[in-house]
């Protein structure tokens, strides 16, 4: 069974630039996380969905980031425009959660953002 | 929300020994995840324990979720044990919050 899989792996951008991240969770999990993570910090989450609702997006700084998940599978982050302070790793991550609660996450590789 | 502290923040080793991760945290859960990053930055699953104890090879975990903490044991570590380990939990509102981690480097 294939993992999650997120594309591009590494992106190089001049600040003010759009950029987009996609991610395609395992098959038949429901529920998708967007996550940040800072050099020498843990995860913070950026955005939920459970299929195609986002449910938890209040960590999302919604000026200039955007997402969505088209058909409850796969998903596309985008920031615009870029900051310097964007610079990180962004991580998808996906499980299949049922009536009783949240279920083990699986983490895609991520993609590091620079931002120059 | 609910905060997610981890103990020590740095551990060195010399291969074969043992070792104890804590995380602490301020609220029931419904969920409690370890993970692993590894030099590459790949999370990588070790346990999905909200309570109880369970074992995988030389790792094992428990969860005091009435105390609200959680221990990972290490046992006869090995130079692949390097990576950051990461505590996750899940409460009733189901935002994942998770710990700064603990940075572990086993030396041969």
């Amino acid at each position: 069974e294939a993992g999650v899989v997120q594309s591009p792996r590494y992106k190089i951008i001049e600040k003010k630039q759009p950029v987009a991240f996609w991610c395609n969770p395992i098959s038949g999990h429901n529920t998708l996380y967007w996550y940040l993570q800072n050099l020498g910090q843990g995860p913070e989450l950026l955005i939920r969905y459970e299929n195609e609702e986002a449910v938890d997006d209040s960590q999302l700084p919604k000026d200039r980031f955007s997402a969505e998940r088209l058909k409850g599978v796969d998903s596309t982050l985008k920031i615009q425009p870029a900051e310097l302070g964007d610079s990180a790793v962004y991580l998808c991550a996906s499980s299949l959660d049922i009536a009783g609660g949240p279920e083990t996450q699986y983490f895609g590789p991520g993609t590091r953002l620079l931002v120059l | 929300g609910i905060q997610v502290e981890q103990s020590p923040p740095d551990l060195i080793l010399q291969e074969g020994a043992n070792s104890t991760l804590r995380c602490n945290f301020s609220d029931s859960v419904n969920n409690l995840q370890w993970f692993h990053q590894n030099p590459w930055g790949q999370l990588i699953n070790l346990f999905y324990i909200p309570s109880g104890t369970k074992q995988n090879g030389r790792l094992s975990a428990t969860t005091v979720a009435t105390e609200r903490y959680s221990l990972l044991y290490i046992s006869s570590s090995q130079t692949t044990d390097s990576g950051v380990y990461f505590c996750a939990v899940q409460g009733g509102s189901y935002i994942p919050t998770f710990g700064r981690g603990t940075s572990l480097i086993v030396h041969p």
